[in-house]
């Protein structure tokens, strides 16, 4: 099945500067990557996605970025403020019907 | 529109209790899965229905059963709790074209 590895597991940011996480995956048929932001005692909510056929998305201070031939996508923020505070999850699947996630990065955000 | 919801939202079990997660959508979306959150481990999918009527196995489906009772509902039974099924559970249900919709969770302790 797939695999999902994601990179840093923590990361602590200044308020203003950005943020990068990364994410690999195994199967080359995936074709789905979307990434959720799960706030403390909250539920995961999807906040951008992107498509095999495409190398980059962007909405507003978030953007993601598609590498296949490395297998490899990264969530990026800038100009980070405190309320980007939270755990942030990528995944991977074949369409979007059954997800593998990474284990996750917790972002703190510095004022 | 209530979205997704699960009861309850917190339970303590001793080891070898049963009991049953359940969770509801109103979003008329065919399918539903239910995953478990564990720290360091990201979300694991444990079982899925694609459809009422048909229910498969994910990642870590032992100690686990499933029913899809109908389009609306999917619910979890741990027929006998282990210390090992302690745990955050979250339902889902997918929606157009590719988001999946999260329950609140449900906490649960097993002594």
């Amino acid at each position: 099945g797939e695999n999902v590895e994601q990179h840093p597991s923590t990361l602590s940011v200044q308020e203003g500067d950005s943020a990068v996480i990364k994410c690999t995956y195994s199967d080359s048929a995936s074709n789905y990557f979307p990434w959720y932001k799960q706030e403390l005692g909250k539920r995961p909510q999807l906040i951008i996605d992107i498509r095999s056929n495409v190398g980059e998305k962007k909405d507003q201070r978030i953007a993601v970025t598609l590498n296949k031939t490395a297998k490899h996508f990264s969530l990026h923020i800038t100009e980070t403020q405190p309320e980007d505070s939270a755990v942030y999850f990528c995944a991977a699947s074949k369409g979007g019907y059954k997800l593998s996630f990474g284990a996750g990065t917790t972002v703190t955000v510095r004022a | 529109n209530a979205g997704v919801t699960q009861t309850p939202k917190f339970q303590v079990l001793k080891t070898g209790q049963s009991m049953t997660l359940q969770c509801a959508q109103d979003m008329n979306h065919n399918s539903m899965y239910w995953y478990r959150q564990d720290p360091g481990m990201g979300l694991r999918l444990i079982y899925y229905s694609a459809s009422e009527g048909t229910t498969d196995k994910g990642e870590v489906p032992n100690g686990y059963n499933v029913s899809r009772l109908n389009k609306r509902e999917f619910s979890l039974r741990l027929e006998s709790a282990a210390p090992s099924q302690t745990s955050v559970y979250f339902c889902a249900s997918l929606g157009p074209p590719d988001e999946q919709f999260f329950g609140p969770g449900t906490r649960l302790t097993v002594l």
